[in-house]
């Protein structure tokens, strides 16, 4: 089976560093995506990491460790905007079935000023 | 590009009505995927098709629940009949095996009273 955490809300400060966790037990990897939704919005795509180590983009950076199913999302200079719900998403393999991709029940996070 | 495009945005119906939800993919991607969302459960994948064939619909929740692909350009997600519990927002999605990210529609809103 799947799972996958995350806390359930965060608090940060606008222009600091928030980093947000995510745990992961899969059948299989096959890569592992952060999404970001805004309240009463479609989630959009922030990031994908499928080998370990460290992706940055901007203000974001994604990391992942494949032995340890752990991955975080570090949001850098945070700007109310970042005020949204994080959702750490795994694509798990096996059988085949290599397109499917799992979602957490995200991490609310709210940036004050 | 006109993203991924779902209909109707929002929906008011009785319980034991029948729901059909739509949605226009991308052009060009060839997965496309339904997904619900509710505070509880999160993102749930209910179903997804390849090419237009049902690859996995381990996430229908019953079988008052029913998806089909009849072409590239058009799925349609349909409950029949409707109950209080299927409220939530139905989200499409759709993705280009070259690209890293799955596109979402703005989802429609569910409401069965």
């Amino acid at each position: 089976g799947q799972n996958i955490d995350q806390p359930t809300e965060m608090t940060a400060t606008e222009g600091a560093i928030v980093q947000i966790n995510c745990t992961y037990q899969t059948s299989g990897f096959n890569g592992l995506f952060w999404y970001q939704q805004h309240a009463g919005e479609a989630p959009t795509f922030l990031s994908y990491n499928v080998l370990d180590g460290l992706e940055e983009k901007g203000r974001f950076s994604s990391f992942l460790s494949r032995s340890k199913g752990y991955s975080y999302l570090l949001l850098k200079e945070l700007q109310m905007k970042d005020s949204a719900s994080y959702l750490c998403a795994v694509r798990p393999l096996y059988g085949g079935a290599t397109n499917k991709l799992i979602f957490g029940t995200g991490t609310l996070l709210a940036v004050q000023p | 590009d006109a993203g991924v495009i779902q209909s109707p945005r929002h929906e008011v119906t009785e319980m034991g009505q029948e729901v059909t939800l739509r949605c226009k993919p991308i052009s060009g991607h060839n997965s496309l995927f339904w997904y619900r969302q509710t505070m509880m459960r999160g993102l749930e994948l209910l179903i997804y098709f390849n090419n237009n064939v049902p690859i996995d619909d381990s996430g229908m929740p019953e079988d008052r629940f029913s998806a089909k692909m009849p072409n590239a350009s058009f799925s349609t997600l349909k409950i029949q009949p409707s109950e209080p519990r299927d409220s939530a927002v139905y989200f499409c999605a759709s993705r280009d095996p070259s690209s890293r990210g799955y596109t979402f529609g703005s989802g429609t809103r569910l409401t069965v009273v």
